[in-house]
């Protein structure tokens, strides 16, 4: 069975302060690893796809990586603003997404 | 503008009551997808549609059916909505392209079935 999990599953930053969340993944013939951010009430938000390990996307203050296993969010100094809930996604050869349960980012200033 | 489009936005009714969530794009998207959010379970599909008439189920599709008439449109509907049926649903749809297919999400739907 398709499994997606993260951790940790809250993180409290001070602004500045550089950290990492992980997504670990089994998704049978994975087609993509996706992260969205969802702020409170609202949809996801899409930020990154990775199609294959070695892979690297950034964005602003965020960077994505994956291996054959994990995926990895990296925060540069993050800024009140990256407060969110930090979502990963694997999708699989069966055309469905398979969700992690999040990762709650708050950074305080 | 671009965008998937929920109604309604909340939604409080009684264990049995048929009710119907529609969802629409605007993106000419083939793949639309229904998920619900519940606190600690994270999001979770229900049923997917890769392109017109074509439906399939996901995760946890007991209790709900969906249609695929239009290519914008794919309606969830809960003939006999139960308590376990509340929570938050979203919908989202994407190109099928690989390279192109990150899904965009609507508002969400906060049911609640007494």
């Amino acid at each position: 069975e398709d499994q997606v999990t993260q951790s940790p599953e809250a993180l409290r930053l001070q602004e500045g302060e550089s950290s990492s969340l992980n997504c670990s993944y089994t998704v049978s013939g994975l087609r993509g690893l996706f992260w969205y951010r969802q702020d409170p009430g609202k949809g996801p938000e899409f930020l990154f796809t990775l199609y294959s390990a070695g892979e690297e996307k950034e964005k602003e203050r965020l960077k994505a990586t994956l291996t054959k296993k994990e995926s990895f969010l990296h925060i540069t100094a993050p800024k009140p603003e990256d407060s969110a809930t930090y979502l990963c996604a694997g999708y699989n050869y069966g055309q469905n997404f398979v969700f992690g349960p999040g990762t709650r980012l708050s950074v305080l200033p | 503008e671009a965008q998937v489009t929920q109604n309604p936005r909340y939604l409080i009714t009684v264990t049995g009551k048929k009710l119907t969530v529609t969802c629409s794009q605007n993106m000419n998207h083939e793949y639309m997808s229904w998920y619900r959010q519940d606190p600690g379970l994270g999001l979770r599909q229900i049923y997917y549609s890769m392109n017109v008439e074509v439906t399939d189920k996901g995760d946890v599709p007991e209790g709900y059916k969906v249609s695929r008439k239009e290519k914008r449109n794919f309606p969830l509907i809960l003939e006999s909505p139960s308590p376990n049926q509340t929570s938050l649903y979203f919908c989202a749809s994407s190109f099928m392209i690989a390279g192109y297919n990150e899904q965009f999400f609507g508002p969400g739907t906060r049911l609640t079935v007494l």
